[in-house]
């Protein structure tokens, strides 16, 4: 069974924070490594597709890497704000597969 | 563009019934995958079709079933539902199985009473 994790489960953050978190995956018959930003009464957003190890993908204050060696990818966000509040998601893509696995999110509130 | 579309936005339902949900992708995607999220799971994958054809199905009772027409759409139907399918049901479509991201619809929310 193929297992995607994600941590922390929650983060309060203060405006102005920067912060980080993780998304571990099988190092094996890795594809791709996607993130989403999903907030509340919205659908899922594609925010990066990852595909090669020591990839690095930037979208304004938000960033991500992977590593598929070790299996692990982190996203950061720079300076956080309000807005950022969302649940942040991973999702892993075998290279056998057609199906995305997904991690339980990372649930993010930044006070102002 | 319009986005991906799904009907109905919410559904009531009784145990024993069946529900068909519907999903419009965007316009030239002809990839199109369908998610359960329950209380305090993740997004569970259901099945995912392409050109009509169903490439990969999760992990679910045969109950759970779907298909997609020319035009790309999808349903998916559920029979004889049970207390534990109440969830948001998510419909993705994608230019591809590759390096595209999905593009998600607003999902249906079923509750089975």
């Amino acid at each position: 069974i193929l297992n995607v994790e994600q941590s922390p489960q929650s983060l309060h953050v203060q405006e102005g924070d920067s912060t980080n978190f993780t998304c571990s995956f099988p190092s094996s018959n890795f594809y791709a490594l996607h993130w989403y930003r999903w907030e509340t009464a919205k659908s899922p957003e594609a925010l990066f597709v990852m595909t090669l190890n020591g990839d690095e993908k930037k979208k304004g204050r938000i960033s991500a890497t992977l590593n598929t060696k070790e299996g692990y990818s982190y996203l950061y966000i720079k300076g956080s704000q309000p807005e950022d509040s969302a649940t942040y998601l991973c999702a892993f893509k075998g290279d056998s597969s057609y199906k995305l696995i997904f991690g339980s999110g990372t649930r993010l509130l930044v006070r102002p | 563009k319009a986005g991906v579309t799904q009907t109905p936005r919410y559904l009531i339902k009784t145990r024993g019934q069946q529900v068909t949900l519907s999903c419009s992708p965007i316009s030239g995607h002809r990839s199109v995958s369908w998610y359960q999220q329950t209380p305090g799971q993740g997004l569970q994958f259901l099945f995912e079709y392409f050109s009509e054809t169903q490439r990969n199905k999760g992990n679910f009772p045969g109950r759970f079933s779907g298909r997609q027409f020319s035009n790309s759409r999808s349903e998916m139907n559920v029979s004889t539902l049970e207390l534990g399918d109440s969830a948001l049901y998510l419909c993705a479509s994608s230019l591809s199985h590759s390096n595209y991201g999905y593009t998600f619809g607003s999902g249906t929310r079923l509750t089975v009473v």
